[in-house]
C-alpha cells in the first residue's frame, strides 16, 4: 500500500537556525515526489517535484533531496516568513496522490 | 490567472441538509480531485476524475457524490450532511499525461455541520 510519513510533526527554529524535514514513503513505481507549502487558511502551494533518487531541487532557502525511501526538505537560515506547514506527497503508477500529515514549522525572530 | 477556484469559501449547514461545493480550473487540466483535510489526518482523497466523463472513488467516498460537469468543472455534493463531514474541502487539478506533474489546489471550502 502506498504510504507517506512525515517527521517531525512540529518544529520550532530560531531565525537563522538550519534544519531538515523528513518524508519517508513506500510506493509502487514512483512517478513523482512532491513538496508543498500550506499557509493557514490557504490551499497547498506547490514547491518541488523530485523524480529519481539522487535528484535535488533548490528554491531560495529551501532544498529538496530524494533517495529511494525518503526525501528531505532542508531549510537554510530560515526566516519568520518560512513559517508554514510543509506537506509531502507521492504519486505511483495510478492517478492518485498520497499525502503525509505534514510538518508544522515555526521560525522565531 | 485564477488557477483553481472554489465556492463557497465558508458554509454552515444543519444536519440533514444538502449542498454542492463547486470547483473550476482554468489550466486545461484533465484530472481533478476532491480532498478533505482534518487535523492530524492530512489530506484524504474523496473522489477524483482522471478525465472528463470519468469519476472514481478515493479513500473516503461515503456520504459524497461528484459530477464532472465538463473539463473545467468538478462538483462535490453532500446529500444529507452529518457532523462528521465538518472539515475543510480542497479541490485540485493536475495534468496526468506525464507522471511528474504536481497538483494545483484551490483555497478550500470551510464547512461546518451543526
Amino acid at each position: 500500500e502506498d504510504q507517506v510519513t512525515q517527521s517531525p510533526e512540529a518544529l520550532r527554529l530560531q531565525e537563522g537556525e538550519s534544519s531538515s524535514l523528513n518524508c519517508s514513503y513506500t510506493v509502487s513505481g514512483l512517478r513523482g515526489l512532491f513538496w508543498y507549502r500550506q499557509d493557514p487558511g490557504k490551499g497547498p502551494e506547490f514547491l518541488f517535484t523530485l523524480y529519481s533518487a539522487g535528484e535535488e531541487k533548490e528554491k531560495e532557502r529551501l532544498k529538496a533531496t530524494l533517495t529511494k525511501k525518503e526525501s528531505f526538505l532542508h531549510i537554510t537560515a530560515p526566516k519568520p516568513e518560512d513559517s508554514a506547514t510543509y506537506l509531502c506527497a507521492v504519486r505511483g503508477t495510478g492517478n492518485q496522490f498520497y499525502f503525509g500529515t505534514g510538518t508544522s514549522l515555526t521560525v522565531i525572530p | 490567472n485564477a488557477g483553481v477556484t472554489q465556492t463557497p469559501k465558508f458554509q454552515v449547514l444543519k444536519t440533514g441538509q444538502s449542498m454542492t461545493l463547486q470547483c473550476a480550473q482554468d489550466m486545461n487540466h484533465n484530472s481533478m480531485y476532491w480532498y478533505r483535510q482534518d487535523p492530524g489526518m492530512g489530506l484524504r482523497l474523496i473522489y477524483y476524475s482522471a478525465s472528463e466523463g470519468t469519476t472514481d472513488k478515493g479513500e473516503v467516498p461515503n456520504g459524497y457524490n461528484v459530477s464532472r460537469l465538463n473539463k473545467r468543472e468538478f462538483s462535490l455534493r453532500l446529500e444529507s450532511a452529518a457532523p462528521s463531514q465538518t472539515s475543510v474541502y480542497f479541490c485540485a487539478s493536475s495534468e496526468p499525461t506525464t507522471g511528474d506533474q504536481p497538483q494545483h489546489f484551490g483555497d478550500g471550502t470551510r464547512l461546518s455541520i451543526l
